[in-house]
């Protein structure tokens, strides 16, 4: 099992720039979530989406798109790159259904500068 | 707003010496608390508390909820320099299943 991937692991963007991070995962989770962590901080949840179709803005969406066509994959969209945007980006999946909840795994994280 | 506060953000202690991590939480339609480890990438899971009073242990590490105090604590007793790292905890809220984490709490164990 790949769990959750995420591509691509390092990025520089000159401010203005635009990019999609990409975030696929194959334990058919239904809840799927991006988090930025700055340097020394803890997780800031940024998107989340509990089903295909379904996406809620979290603590900090500003600046970023996603969406959920399908249930594997959940990317993200920067549309212009701003210097606060440089940071670590996680994708994260879980499951939640009936009586059996997931903890949420996580993907290796994307390092991103906005230069 | 959902809310998610460790304490404290930063620990360092002896080789051997027992710590205890703290986390409390705010939130709407509370499902369970969740403990992760991050060393140098992705966090990786620890424990997922859903019951008060219930303590969970992996090896040297355990941990417990209280719910109507609103808060989780976990303990790692004989610590080793392996268990230097960033110990986060969040808050799943059912309905709405959002994950919100903590600042964290940085743990250095010195030799």
């Amino acid at each position: 099992n790949a769990g959750v991937t995420q591509t691509p692991k390092f990025r520089i963007l000159k401010i203005g720039q635009s990019m999609t991070l990409q975030c696929t995962q194959d334990m058919n989770h239904n809840y799927m979530y991006w988090y930025r962590q700055d340097p020394g901080m803890g997780l800031k949840l940024i998107y989340y989406s509990v089903g295909a179709g379904i996406t809620d803005k979290g603590e900090v969406p500003n600046g970023y798109n996603v969406s959920r066509s399908t249930t594997e994959d959940f990317p993200l969209r920067l549309e212009l790159a701003a210097p606060s945007q440089t940071s670590v980006y996680f994708c994260a999946s879980s499951y939640s259904g009936g009586a059996k909840n997931t903890e949420a795994f996580f993907g290796q994280g994307t390092r991103l500068t906005v230069v | 707003e959902d809310k998610v506060v460790q304490s404290p953000l930063s620990l360092v202690v002896h080789e051997g010496d027992t710590v205890t991590l703290n986390c409390s939480y705010e939130v709407t339609n509370f499902r369970s608390l969740l403990w992760y480890k991050q060393e140098k990438k992705a966090p990786t899971f620890l424990f997922m508390l859903t019951s008060s009073g219930i303590e969970k242990k992996s090896g040297r590490l355990s941990s417990i909820l209280d719910k109507k105090e609103l808060f989780s604590i976990l303990n790692i007793t004989a610590t080793q320099t392996g268990d230097s790292a960033i110990y986060l905890c969040a808050a799943a809220t059912g309905g709405n299943e959002k994950l919100t984490f903590g600042t964290g709490t940085r743990l250095t164990i010195i030799p």
